[in-house]
């Protein structure tokens, strides 16, 4: 089974901190993705990356940014923390499923912020 | 842009019973897949299932199927059956192929009565 695990369940951090949420996924997928989940909003894409080194925008990265050094891990940042920033942040990866041109998402657990 | 919009913030069914979830969406792609995901409580999101906008025969997976209208851009997920288990967060989502990425609804919040 695909695996992915989010480094925290539970964070909580002060305003102005700096936090870093980490993400790996076991199945040598090409694709990983940073969502944030608010209650009303559904997902929303902050980041993601179709290979090591490389990253694009999504439709709200603002006050974020990514890393990816190594295929497995790709990690989300938060320069200085706010409380506006206070949410669940789901990491998925993903590759083509055998070839058919679509993609299954494969989520980890998701980590709760609370900027206080 | 694309869009997807789920206007049941919450539904309630009791167990054994059928539900039916709303999703409409809206692209100017003309090839593109649909997907209902659930996020059970304090669980990981899972795929439950897809449709390829190509294919006119509704996807059935189990006690799970989808009512697929391509002119009314209408994706609807029936649960039969309802079992206690389905309890969840329920969203629908579009991937319209060319960025592999998905885009999601607000999603709706089922609980299954005993």
């Amino acid at each position: 089974d695909v695996k992915v695990t989010q480094s925290s369940r539970y964070l909580v951090k002060r305003t102005g901190e700096k936090v870093f949420l980490e993400c790996v996924q076991d199945m040598d997928h090409e694709n990983m993705f940073w969502y944030r989940q608010d209650p009303g909003l559904g997902l929303r894409l902050i980041y993601f990356s179709y290979d090591v080194k490389m990253k694009e925008k999504g439709d709200i990265p603002e006050g974020y940014s990514v890393s990816r050094e190594k295929k497995e891990r790709f990690s989300l940042i938060l320069e200085s923390a706010s409380t506006n920033q206070t949410s669940m942040y789901l990491c998925a990866s993903s590759s083509p499923s055998r070839g058919q041109g679509w993609y299954e998402q494969y989520f980890g657990p998701g980590t709760r912020l609370t900027v206080t | 842009a694309q869009t997807v919009t789920q206007s049941q913030p919450e539904m309630s069914v009791q167990e054994a019973e059928t539900v039916t979830l709303s999703c409409t969406y809206d692209t100017s792609e003309n090839n593109y897949y649909l997907f209902w995901y659930k996020q059970p409580p304090s669980r990981q999101m899972i795929l439950v299932i897809r449709q390829e906008a190509y294919k006119q025969q509704n996807a059935t997976e189990n006690r799970f199927s989808v009512n697929f209208q391509k002119a009314a851009k209408s994706f609807s997920l029936k649960i039969s059956d309802s079992q206690l288990g389905d309890t969840a967060m329920y969203f629908c989502a579009m991937d319209t192929g060319s960025a592999r990425q998905l885009t999601f609804g607000s999603g709706t919040q089922l609980t299954v009565l005993p």
